[in-house]
Formats: structure tokens, C-alpha cells, sequence
């Protein structure tokens, strides 16, 4: 059974550029969720998304921003990139979402280097 | 604001001791996660506590929770140098997990 994938795994960008990172969840999961991780903050939960539906959001900036699509595939987006978004950015599946206690599985991460 | 405290968050064992790492939550939930994570890997799910005395084992790993004190444990039993990583909790809370800021094993011979 085919985990969450998560593209692209490493990327390089300007500040002031945009970015879209993608995430796969595992088959049949229809709960998506997005968090930064870095070595300051830690882990931070950024949106989930189920059916579709953004069902809650953390507190990131507007420039922070996602969608899931009828196959539960999901992309994040943020914009007018800055420094301090350099990050881990993962994304996790389960299938019904973390308020219905289910096991959430993490991908690997798309590593965000702003420069 | 949900708050999520682990200690210790660096500890250095040896190879066949025995020790615990406290994950602290500051408002009532009844979802805890304990995660593992091996440097520039992705996070592996442990554990998945439901219910106040709550008790889940695998290997050398046994974590349990207690929603009354707002307390998760994760004990390690006859530690080996595989399980040098850093441990995670998390706290559910609607839609989202709150992590606390990891703890970091090195298990040494």
C-alpha cells in the first residue's frame, strides 16, 4: 500500500516568488493536513481539508494557502515567499482526520529553501 | 491556546537502561500521538492514544495516558542504540495535532 507522497522533495526559491508543493494521500484517506516544521517553531499545523472542504486553519498568514481535490490529492500554496519560510513542509493522510482519533500518516516532506 | 510541553527535550542514555519522556498538555483532549523521527526523515506514528488509561506497548516502546492530569508517557525499556531519534507527542485538538517541540534520544553503548 503506497504511503502519503509528497512533491517535490527539495526546492530552491527566490524570495518574493511563489511556490506550490503537492501531496498524494493514501488510497481510500480523505483527510489531507499541512505542517511546517522547522527548527525554531517546531511543528505547525497550517490547514486540513476533507472532501474537498477546508475544515480548519492554523495561524499562518493569508500568503499560506491550499486546496484538495475530488481524488483527495492536495496542493499548498504560498506566495510572496520570505526568508523565514524556509521549512519542512508535510503533509498527512488518514481517513477521517485527527478529531476522529484515526492513526495519521506523515510524508516524507517537501524541503523549502527560500533564498 | 493549546499548549504542549515534553521533558526532557535531550536525553543520553545507555545501551539497557530504562527511562520515560513526559509529554504535558495544558487543555482537556482525549487524542494523544506519539511520533518518531529520524534526522531528515519524515515522521513515523507510534502511537495512538483514545481514552484515559490508555496503555499501548510495541517492543521496547510502551506509552500511556492520563486525560485527568493532562500527562502522556513514553517509556523506554532496555533502550538500544536503534532508538536513538527524536519523539514527538502531539495533542489532538479539533481538526489538528498540537506538537510538542520533541525529544531528542541518543542511546549510547
Amino acid at each position: 500500500k503506497a504511503g502519503v507522497t509528497q512533491t517535490p522533495r527539495y526546492l530552491i526559491k527566490t524570495r518574493g516568488q511563489q511556490v506550490t508543493l503537492s501531496c498524494s494521500p493514501i488510497s481510500g484517506h480523505r483527510s489531507v493536513s499541512w505542517y511546517q516544521q522547522t527548527p525554531g517553531q517546531g511543528l505547525q499545523f497550517l490547514f486540513e481539508y476533507f472532501s474537498e472542504t477546508q475544515r480548519n486553519k492554523g495561524n499562518f498568514p493569508g500568503r499560506f494557502s491550499g486546496r484538495q481535490f475530488s481524488n483527495s490529492r492536495s496542493e499548498m500554496n504560498v506566495s510572496t515567499l520570505e526568508l523565514g519560510d524556509s521549512a519542512l513542509y508535510l503533509c498527512a493522510s488518514s481517513l477521517k482526520g485527527a478529531n476522529a482519533g484515526n492513526t495519521i500518516y506523515f510524508g516524507e516532506g517537501s524541503w523549502l529553501t527560500v533564498v | 491556546e493549546l499548549k504542549v510541553e515534553q521533558n526532557p527535550l535531550f536525553l543520553s542514555m545507555q545501551e539497557g537502561k530504562n527511562y520515560t519522556i513526559y509529554c504535558n498538555y495544558s487543555t482537556t483532549s482525549d487524542r494523544l500521538y506519539w511520533y518518531r523521527q529520524d534526522p531528515g526523515k519524515s515522521l513515523e506514528s507510534l502511537f495512538v492514544l483514545l481514552s484515559n488509561g490508555a496503555v499501548k506497548q510495541e517492543g521496547r516502546l510502551m506509552a500511556s495516558l492520563d486525560t485527568k492530569a493532562r500527562l502522556s508517557t513514553l517509556h523506554i525499556t532496555a533502550a538500544v542504540h536503534d532508538l536513538s531519534a527524536t519523539y514527538f507527542c502531539a495533542v489532538g485538538a479539533g481538526y489538528a495535532l498540537n506538537f510538542g517541540k520533541g525529544t531528542s534520544l541518543l542511546v549510547t553503548p
